[in-house]
């Protein structure tokens, strides 16, 4: 079992619609990453939290550490939106560089 | 701001042959690293620089070796190069190793080894 679980692998939605990705990881943590990575490649951070929820612009993330999950929401979702997320987890404990362990990705595509 | 500059973006190599990836950052960050992306799987750390003069080895480090020449710049070379390194290869940094400060990442480098 990977330490950090995307879902949906793929996803579809129609412009306008409410959309949720879910992670779930195993391990414990001490933060979270959303990455956001485009057709053409580059990958670019969106948020990093460690507890509760962040708002920038229509995009929403919140953690739950109990439970050790995290949502990553997009309102009134639009073409521009489509990418893969990548949901990354920082391990707790020593470990000197922050070993990051990275979800698979969720293939998100937006039709207008 | 540049932010993370990587290059090539694409490379062909035979296998057998050699490559340096260069990489510089321009936001005086400490840390810099190597990731490869493959498909279905996640990123994996290939190699990492928690500090200027400070290099490490990550997750899959077998068949490549790193510089870091400066705070600015961390290369990533290929000597031999194989059909399993056929990837898009990422560097990446990030202001210090242990803090939970976001990686900045570059725009990769797609190889492929024939």
């Amino acid at each position: 079992k990977n330490e950090v679980e995307q879902s949906p692998q793929n996803l579809t939605a129609q412009e306008g619609e409410f959309i949720t990705i879910n992670c779930s990881y195993s391990v414990g943590i001490s933060a979270l990453h959303w990455l956001q990575q485009h057709p053409g490649g580059g990958i670019v951070s969106l948020f990093m939290l460690s507890s509760g929820k962040k708002k920038h612009g229509r995009l929403i993330a919140t953690i739950n550490i109990q439970e050790k999950h995290s949502s990553l929401h997009i309102t009134a979702s639009h073409p521009r939106d489509s990418a893969v997320y990548i949901c990354a987890v920082r391990n707790a404990g020593g470990t000197s560089y922050g070993k990051l362990t990275f979800g698979q990705g969720t293939i998100l595509t937006v039709h207008p | 701001n540049a932010g993370v500059t990587q290059t090539p973006k694409f490379q062909v190599l035979k296998t057998g042959q050699s490559m340096t990836l260069q990489c510089a950052q321009d936001m005086n960050h400490n840390s810099m690293y190597w990731y490869r992306q493959d498909p279905g799987m996640g990123l994996r750390l290939i190699y990492y620089s928690a500090s200027e003069g400070t290099t490490d080895k990550g997750e899959v480090p077998n068949g490549y070796n790193v510089s870091r020449l400066n705070k600015r710049e961390f290369s990533l070379r290929l000597e031999s190069a194989a059909p399993s390194q056929t990837s898009v290869y990422f560097c990446a940094s990030r202001r210090n190793p242990g803090g939970n400060s976001p990686l900045h990442f570059g725009n990769g480098t797609r190889l492929t080894v024939t």
